[in-house]
């Protein structure tokens, strides 16, 4: 059973602190994802990584930064916190394909308030 | 564009009644498309994908490129349907698109 796990359920963060977002998965797969989920909007994905030390951005990636250094852990930085920022945070992972859409797993949140 | 719609926030129904939650999208290739299911209190789930042409649960989908339509439906609802329900389209490399997703409510 394929085990996606987020470092916190819930945050309180201050405006302007530096928030780290851990996300880990145990079934080797190469690709991992960071998404935002919000009412009315549905998720949106911020950044996403395809193999180690890579990434690329995804539809809203102002304001996120991401770090991959080892395969099975995928981290989402807010460099500087927003109250825009305030959402539920998705991490998701799959195995890479050829060429035909692959199930994402995904972990069970982190829903972050910026105060 | 590469887009999902799916109009309806709220789909209100009670149980043993036929569902179906639409969705649309817009893809200029050939598209994979999936729905995934959201349980309250739990993590979001692959529910059904069109490639494999299965049902999940009870749940059909069935892709239709000339309305560019992958509606789910359900013959007769269960209280435990109840869920938030997302359409999602393949683009690119392994990125999905999802939709604003629908709210199922199944009342006894």
């Amino acid at each position: 059973d394929v085990k996606v796990t987020q470092s916190s359920r819930y945050l309180v963060k201050r405006t302007g602190e530096k928030v780290f977002l851990e996300c880990v998965q145990d079934m080797d797969h190469e690709n991992m994802f960071w998404y935002r989920q919000d009412p009315g909007l549905g998720l949106r994905l911020i950044y996403f990584s395809y193999d180690v030390k890579m990434k690329e951005k995804g539809d809203i990636p102002e304001g996120y930064s991401v770090s991959r250094e080892k395969k099975e852990r995928f981290s989402l930085i807010l460099e500087s916190a927003s109250t825009n920022q305030t959402s539920m945070y998705l991490c998701a992972s799959s195995l890479a394909a050829g060429g035909i859409g692959e199930t994402q797993y995904f972990g069970p949140g982190t829903r972050l308030l910026v105060l | 564009a590469q887009r999902v719609t799916q109009p309806e926030k709220l789909l209100s129904v009670f149980k043993g009644a036929p569902v179906e939650l639409k969705c649309n999208y817009s893809y200029s290739g050939s598209p994979e498309l999936f729905w995934y299911v959201q349980y309250s209190r739990q993590r979001l789930q692959l529910l059904l994908r069109h490639i494999s042409r299965e049902s999940i649960k009870g749940f059909t989908a069935d892709l239709n490129k000339g309305e560019t339509s992958f509606h789910l439906k359900k013959p007769f609802a269960q209280e435990e349907d109840s869920a938030m329900y997302y359409c999602a389209l393949v683009t690119g490399f392994q990125k999905l698109v999802f939709g604003t997703g629908t709210r199922l409510l199944v009342s006894p």
